[in-house]
């Protein structure tokens, strides 16, 4: 059962910073590209970042490039985002995603697991 | 990278079609056909129903279908039915090589 644990949120202050982890499981970890979603409380989704299944390639949204850092450790199947100087626009619920496989690859992403949520408050 | 402009709400009655548009440009809908669509009920995480424009995951509806026409792409639904009413979003690939968003379509089953 494929499933993915996100884990990391809570309350920060602006200017802070936080890790985000989440958790792989039931699936080949390694042959994968992930990415990152966030959605604001009662807002629309917004995609984050994406790494490459080597981490050999990333890729940022233009609100946290340079802030964020995605990164992964596919010997703990464990994916990751470095958030710095937190905004209190960056507070939302982040997921996880995979990229999609049905027989073949596809450009597009799953999104799984119940998410962490991020508060970015004084 | 501006948002994908969908409309804020559509609604219809059971047993109708309806569809919702995402527009875009030449630099992400247009140039590309890695076009996804979202549902989302309130307070769940969001599902993938449509992937590359019209592929359908595993387990999802055959009433559920994706187009594209230049730098717009649609989702249909047909046969309406009051499980359908949800939020929707789609997403796209863009030239930057970033995925960009639409500001999400409230569903409601009349």
């Amino acid at each position: 059962q494929v499933q993915m644990l996100a884990s990391g949120g809570g309350v920060v202050q602006p200017g802070g910073s936080l890790r985000l982890s989440c958790a792989a499981s039931g699936f080949t970890f390694s042959y994968y590209g992930m990415h990152w979603v966030r959605q604001a409380p009662g807002k629309g989704l917004e995609w984050v970042a994406y790494i490459r299944e080597d981490g050999s390639n990333k890729d940022y949204g233009d609100s946290v490039r340079g802030r964020f850092t995605i990164s992964r450790d596919n010997f703990k199947s464990t994916l990751y985002l470095q958030m710095n100087s937190l905004r209190p626009e960056d507070a939302a619920v982040y997921y996880c995603a995979k990229r999609v496989w049905d027989s073949s690859w596809y450009e597009a992403f799953d999104i799984l697991g119940q998410g962490t949520m991020v508060t970015v408050s004084s | 990278q501006s948002a994908l402009t969908q409309p804020a709400s559509v609604s219809g009655s059971p047993g109708q079609s309806i569809t919702i548009s995402c527009t875009g440009t030449g630099g992400d809908i247009g140039g590309y056909n890695y076009v996804s669509w979202y549902q989302q009920y309130p307070g769940k995480v969001p599902k993938l129903i449509i992937y590359e424009i019209s592929n359908r995951p595993s387990g999802v509806s055959h009433r559920f279908s994706g187009s594209k026409s230049g730098n717009t792409a649609s989702l249909t639904i047909s046969g309406l039915q009051p499980e359908d009413e949800a939020d929707y979003y789609c997403t796209s690939y863009t030239r930057t090589s970033t995925w960009v968003f639409g500001g999400g379509t409230n569903l409601t089953v009349l």
